[in-house]
């Protein structure tokens, strides 16, 4: 079955400091991958999702980027934090055929201070 | 794209009742109706799914009830223990999707 892994777990970052969270996933070949952010108490917000190496989709403007430089890896970057990246950040991914359920790692705490 | 809304957006219940949590899309052509529960600080996880062509599913004490017609799906607890307290969230799409869209998430509480 597919396994997706985060980390770290848990992150302090200073306002203006860069942003790297990796995301790995076992037991599946070329998976749709996602990366989804929550915020204390709210919902799943998409912020990019990936149907191959190279290739990202951006649902929401923001100083965030995505990368996919292998078909099992999907990177999450800022160059510059702001204090309202601060949030729960999810990665998952989803197995090409048709009606399959996503799966999500256990996520990232990101607090910007 | 997918307008997903679910109601509602907090339930409390006493332990031993029944939950009912309601999914409304507004894409005819999702044919996919999965359900996802969130415990605190975890990734959500799939609990039950339908497809178009099946009208209600259960699985021990959670079922999902679909009604394509008017576009809504249901997700069903009986017997409610205090470890079903967690966010529950519907993500409905069709076959093949990419993008996909959550549901504003449902606040489950079982009172002891």
């Amino acid at each position: 079955s597919q396994t997706i892994h985060q980390w770290p777990a848990t992150l302090v970052q200073p306002v203006g400091s860069p942003l790297s969270l990796e995301c790995t996933v076992e037991g599946t070949s070329n998976p749709n991958l996602y990366w989804y952010r929550q915020a204390a108490g709210r919902g799943l917000q998409l912020l990019f999702y990936s149907v191959g190496i190279g290739q990202i989709s951006s649902e929401v403007p923001q100083n965030l980027s995505a990368s996919r430089p292998q078909d099992r890896q999907f990177i999450l970057s800022s160059k510059k934090l702001l204090l309202s990246d601060s949030g729960f950040y999810l990665c998952a991914g989803r197995q090409l055929k048709s009606n399959s359920p996503l799966h999500f790692g256990n996520g990232t705490r990101l607090t910007v201070t | 794209g997918e307008n997903v809304e679910q109601h509602p957006s907090t339930l409390s219940v006493q332990e031993g009742d029944s939950a009912v949590i309601k999914c409304t899309y507004s894409d005819s052509a999702s044919n996919y109706f999965p359900w996802y529960k969130q415990e605190l600080g975890k990734g959500p996880q799939l609990i039950i799914d339908i497809r178009s062509n099946v009208g209600e599913k259960k699985d021990q004490r959670i079922a999902v009830t679909l009604n394509k017609t008017a576009k809504h799906f249901s997700l069903h607890i009986t017997e409610t223990q205090p470890e079903d307290s967690a966010v529950y969230f519907c993500a409905p799409g069709s076959g093949g999707y990419q993008k996909v869209t959550f549901g504003t998430g449902t606040k489950l509480q079982v009172i002891p």
